[in-house]
């Protein structure tokens, strides 16, 4: 069975600062992927990046970046020059294949002081 | 990107009754849906996988005859909660699968009294 782990209950940034959330899973999978998702006081669940397990290059979209070490089983999220709206419960997902069920972890609170 | 939607936002019953929340595709077809719940301060539970035309795939524990799932067309799926009690009060998440990513609806928070 797959796992996602979330260590961090809580992390808490300062603006313009930099923040890492870690994550690890296990799995005897080649092909999967995996997700962070941000999920704010709204509920609404936005996916911020996407990571495929055969891609070496680590996934970046702009503030948002990925240590992905497939070997360690780990994929952490960086957030770069944080802002007031990146507040929020950030989740990483596992999906075995294209169309597997994604498998959460249990999210990390992030909060951002001004 | 791909917009789901999810009817009604927020629903209060009584102990007893039945509930069912609707989930729609909005602009794409999508033949695999996602039925989530999530506690306060928690993850994400996957309730079952429903797939049009053909019956849903339930997750260990969770009860197919209290939580009747349709998906009779490639745009709506529904979640039924069938003879609600306050332990199933909870926040109800669906979403639905299209071009190798799953988007998300606004999510259902239902009150059991």
């Amino acid at each position: 069975a797959q796992t996602v782990t979330q260590s961090q209950p809580e992390m808490s940034v300062q603006e313009a600062e930099t923040v890492t959330l870690s994550c690890t899973y296990d799995t005897s999978e080649s092909d999967y992927y995996l997700f962070w998702y941000k999920q704010p006081p709204s509920r609404q669940m936005i996916l911020v990046i996407r990571q495929e397990a055969y891609k070496q290059q680590n996934a970046t979209e702009n503030r948002f970046s990925v240590n992905f070490q497939k070997a360690a089983k780990s994929f952490s999220l960086k957030i770069s020059d944080s802002q007031l709206g990146d507040a929020a419960m950030y989740f990483c997902a596992y999906r075995r294949g294209s169309w597997g069920k994604l498998q959460f972890g249990a999210g990390t609170q992030v909060v951002v002081t001004p | 990107g791909a917009v789901v939607s999810q009817h009604p936002s927020r629903v209060i019953c009584k102990s007893g009754t039945s509930v069912k929340i609707e989930c729609r595709s909005l602009d794409f077809q999508a033949t695999t849906m996602f039925w989530y719940r999530q506690f306060p301060k928690q993850s994400l539970m996957l309730m079952a996988t429903s797939n049009e035309g053909s019956k849903a795939t339930y997750e260990q524990g969770v009860e197919k005859d209290k939580f009747l799932i349709n998906h009779a067309s490639l745009t709506l799926s529904t979640l039924t909660v069938t003879s609600a009690h306050p332990e199933d009060s909870s926040f109800y998440i669906c979403s639905a699968l299209a071009d190798n990513e799953q988007f998300f609806g606004p999510g259902t928070r239902l009150t059991v009294l």
